[in-house]
């Protein structure tokens, strides 16, 4: 079965450091979504990407964070400078387009920021 | 009212009993709604997509009332295993984000 795979499990980083959270959508699903959850908090929508570029993102995603699709496949989230407040899990979903919106999730990346 | 609002329980289940709970929504431009399920410190899985008036599988049975704009998550002969939290998960339009409830945590105890 297809499934949406994210790098790495883990992630301690310090603040003000930069970290790269990787995703590996579904092959032929054409939106791509960043989510993150707080521990015992809500899932928050953070971007979404199509055709390339962002097509809807959350007050979350501000100039501290980025996202790419740089070689087809790979779907990346930069957090620059990151912060205390940063530690989430991360999660990264694909859906398959118009007529199909289920979404499935990758496992996550649980960012720590010490 | 907020985009998607669900009572976030905890429901205490006997095993074997039934429970339900319901999700209200504000867009009502929505077209599908989801129920998801999420353990502790996992991703959320997808338990039912529902696209018209209900869908039922299995033990679960998801409605949907769109004058009043909520979908309900009904599960029959509930087991340890269903011990988890649903969010119900409603995407404005197609490819546009999806917003999450904050979840209804179900606990079944024997």
């Amino acid at each position: 079965e297809p499934e949406v795979t994210q790098t790495p499990s883990h992630q301690v980083t310090q603040m003000g450091q930069e970290v790269i959270l990787r995703c590996v959508p579904i092959s032929n699903h054409l939106y791509f979504y960043w989510y993150r959850q707080i521990l015992g908090q809500k899932v928050e929508f953070l971007v979404s990407f199509y055709n390339n570029e962002i097509s809807e993102k959350s007050e979350i995603f501000d100039d501290q964070f980025s996202v790419e699709r740089p070689d087809g496949s790979n779907f990346t989230l930069k957090i620059r400078s990151t912060k205390l407040e940063d530690s989430a899990m991360y999660f990264c979903a694909s859906t398959g387009g118009i007529s199909n919106t289920e979404a499935f999730f990758g496992q996550g990346t649980r960012l720590t920021v010490v | 009212r907020k985009e998607v609002e669900q009572d976030p329980g905890p429901f205490n289940v006997p095993e074997g009993a039934t429970v339900a709970f319901n999700c209200t929504y504000s867009n009502s431009a929505s077209q599908s709604f989801f129920w998801y399920r999420q353990d502790c410190r996992k991703e959320p899985k997808l338990l039912m997509s529902v696209y018209s008036s209900g869908n039922e599988d299995g033990r679960f049975t998801a409605q949907l009332n769109r004058a009043s704009q909520y979908i309900s998550l009904l599960i029959r002969d509930s087991k340890l295993s269903d011990s988890a939290t649903y969010l119900c998960v409603v995407p404005f339009m197609a490819g546009n984000k999806l917003t999450f409830g904050g979840g209804t945590r179900v606990l079944v105890k024997p």
